[in-house]
């Protein structure tokens, strides 16, 4: 069975500073894996996936992910936090099924603190 | 960016009334899917449907559970007769297709709240 992990419940970082989000995935087969954000009162929004290539993925608002098929782990990072990324993140795997759904991790809260 | 909406954003009932929830997919899209977030528990699939039925359903989409696409743009989740632990955030998707690396549109979803 496809899963995802987030180990972290909360990230605490200073603005201006770097971060990252952790996350793990198992699957069988060829990893599609995904995050999207949630802001308060607001639904999923995807900031980027990877499905292949490059290890370094960039997506919206400036985070990126990169890919450690070793290590099993696709993080989410950003060079410098803004109060405004504060939020829930999720990562996810896309279940190789024939419904496609998506799986997610059980979210990590960023806290960025001016 | 197109988008999919839900209404209402929030519902509240007493426990044992029928609750509908309601989406608007993305126009094109063929793929539907209602995902149900607890307060504080991670996002978990409900249910998806592709071609006027369920392909697939978690153990948690019971019979108390029902979908449907009624008139090709709405979508919707029946709650047949509600729980307390009914009580979630309800997301609606919906994908182009079916294949991995294509992503899912979500809603900003409807507040359930059973008392």
């Amino acid at each position: 069975a496809q899963s995802v992990a987030q180990p972290e419940d909360q990230v605490n970082v200073a603005e201006g500073n770097p971060l990252t989000v952790k996350c793990t995935y198992s699957v069988s087969g060829n990893p599609y894996l995904f995050w999207y954000v949630q802001y308060p009162n607001r639904g999923l929004q995807f900031l980027l996936k990877y499905i292949t290539g490059d290890n370094l993925v960039k997506g919206s608002y400036g985070f990126e992910a990169e890919f450690n098929k070793s290590q099993t782990s696709f993080h989410l990072k950003k060079p410098s936090a803004l109060v405004s990324d504060s939020a829930l993140y999720f990562c996810a795997v896309r279940d190789s099924s024939n419904t496609g759904k998506l799986i997610f991790g059980q979210g990590t809260t960023l806290q960025v603190k001016p | 960016e197109p988008e999919v909406t839900q209404t209402p954003s929030h519902q509240v009932t007493q426990m044992g009334q029928e609750v509908i929830l309601r989406c608007v997919p993305i126009s094109n899209h063929l793929y539907f899917y209602w995902y149900r977030q607890i307060l504080g528990q991670k996002v978990e699939f409900l249910v998806s449907f592709y071609n006027n039925e369920i392909s697939e359903k978690s153990e948690i989409f019971d019979d108390q559970f029902s979908v449907e696409r009624p008139d090709g743009s709405n979508f919707t989740l029946k709650i047949r007769s509600t729980k307390l632990e009914d009580s979630a955030m309800y997301f609606c998707a919906s994908s182009e297709g079916r294949a991995p690396g294509g992503k899912l549109f979500f809603g900003s979803g409807t507040q359930l709240s059973v008392l």
